[in-house]
């Protein structure tokens, strides 16, 4: 079956250092998304892409960046990682143009920064 | 600003209660809508969605929604609820204007034996 997977499942990292969050998908979808998930915030987004090469800002985008190579993957990084991006990181999928379709979402990452 | 509200963000109740969870959204034009639930430590998984047609929508394990354009509402209702429906539930919205979804800050539900 197709799925949507990410790693690591859980992640304790410290202050200044790079993180990167891996999201693979096995769906051949073009769209793909980062959200966190805060209490009270419901999920933001972060950023996403409509097809390989192509990235895009969503609405919480400052300190993190995310590149896409291939259709199956899209890498988050955290150039350097604050207190603030302490959170639960999820990635998703769509399959039609524009992402207007029903979001397919992985697990989840719980990032830490200490 | 465009959102999307969710008036209760916890709700308590017992086995074989009704539940019905709000949610508004300010966006105006054509929307897609969708419930997403969140069991404890997991993923988010489609309970229903709405892009045309009968406003009345059902999804999985009982729960239906209805949209109700005027007042910029999609109510998430299930008449019995059980003690395994105890989870995280989240109100999203895609607009045409936007493009992109747009979540509730979630109604955590929990269903007591």
């Amino acid at each position: 079956d197709a799925e949507i997977t990410q790693s690591p499942r859980h992640k304790i990292t410290e202050t200044g250092r790079q993180v990167t969050l891996a999201c693979h998908q096995t769906w051949n979808h073009n769209n793909m998304f980062w959200y966190r998930q805060d209490l009270g915030h419901g999920l933001r987004l972060i950023h996403y892409s409509y097809g390989v090469q192509d990235t895009n800002k969503g609405e919480v985008s400052d300190g993190y960046s995310v590149s896409r190579s291939n259709t199956e993957d899209l890498p988050l990084t955290l150039e350097s990682a604050a207190s603030s991006q302490t959170s639960v990181y999820f990635c998703a999928s769509s399959g039609l143009a524009g992402g207007t379709d029903t979001q397919y979402f992985g697990p989840g990452t719980r990032l830490t920064v200490l | 600003a465009q959102s999307v509200s969710q008036h209760n963000h916890h709700v308590i109740l017992s086995e074989a209660a009704s539940l019905e969870l709000g949610c508004n959204y300010s966006y105006g034009g054509t929307v897609n809508l969708f419930w997403y639930v969140q069991y404890p430590g997991q993923h988010l998984q489609l309970l229903l969605k709405y892009f045309s047609g009968d406003p009345l929508v059902k999804g999985i394990k009982g729960f239906e929604a209805e949209f109700i354009k005027s007042k910029f509402s999609f109510n998430l209702r299930k008449p019995s609820v059980q003690w395994s429906d105890t989870a995280e539930y989240f109100c999203a919205v895609k607009s045409s204007s936007w493009g992109k979804l747009q979540f509730g800050a979630g109604t955590q539900v929990v269903v007591t034996p």
